[in-house]
């Protein structure tokens, strides 16, 4: 079965520390993926996304990801976390029927 | 340019009682997508329609149900509530449907069910 696995469901970071936080999915055909952030009492804002291309994506707010297709893996990253970083972070991914697939999202906690 | 307005943004209702929730998409968007959004089970998609049709449909009971307007309004329907449909819904809207086009999301509806 397609499936998006998000291992962390809470990463807490020091401000102004690097973050990862990881994304797998489960699939043999191609796959497009996103990255979205959900600040409280909010809906879902797109970070970033892959298609095609080169396999590192600059997204906003200076998120970054990698898509692996070997590992099937699209990690988010951050060199330097700020306190406005705090928020839930979902990856998904279209599994080519156009339903989009969420994994079950990183609460991300910056602490001062 | 105004974002995607969900209306109402919170509801309680009673088990056995039915829900309509609202999503009006941004301008000149044609396709409207709904999510549940739950502890447990995450984020799910429940269908989509672009130009009034329904395109695509998520594993849900025909209990949940939608449309879609000319003006590219779309209404969710919940018949005969269940204390699991309890639930952060969330519309999002885009010029396109499928991959063609980003998707914006609204604040979500908030339906708790007592």
């Amino acid at each position: 079965a397609q499936s998006v696995t998000q291992l962390d469901s809470q990463v807490p970071v020091f401000e102004e520390a690097p973050v990862e936080l990881r994304c797998n999915y489960s699939s043999s055909v191609s796959v497009y993926l996103f990255w979205y952030v959900q600040y409280p009492n909010q809906g879902l804002q797109l970070l970033l996304k892959y298609l095609s291309g080169s396999t590192l994506v600059k997204g906003i707010n200076g998120f970054e990801a990698e898509f692996n297709k070997s590992q099937t893996s699209f990690h988010l990253r951050k060199p330097s976390v700020h306190i406005s970083d705090t928020a839930e972070y979902f990856c998904a991914v279209y599994f080519g029927n156009e339903k989009l697939t969420f994994g079950t999202g990183t609460r991300l906690t910056i602490i001062p | 340019k105004a974002g995607v307005t969900q209306t109402p943004r919170y509801l309680i209702k009673t088990r056995g009682q039915q829900v309509t929730l609202s999503c009006s998409p941004i301008s000149g968007h044609r396709s409207v997508s709904w999510y549940q959004q739950t502890p447990g089970q995450g984020l799910q998609f429940l269908f989509e329609y672009f130009s009034e049709t329904q395109r695509n449909k998520g594993n849900f009971p025909g209990r949940f149900s939608g449309r879609q307007f000319s003006n590219s309004r779309s209404e969710m329907n919940v018949s005969t509530l269940e204390l699991g449909d309890s639930a952060l819904y969330l519309c999002a809207s885009s010029l396109l449907p499928g991959l063609a086009s980003e998707q914006y999301f609204g604040p979500g509806t908030r339906l708790t069910v007592t």
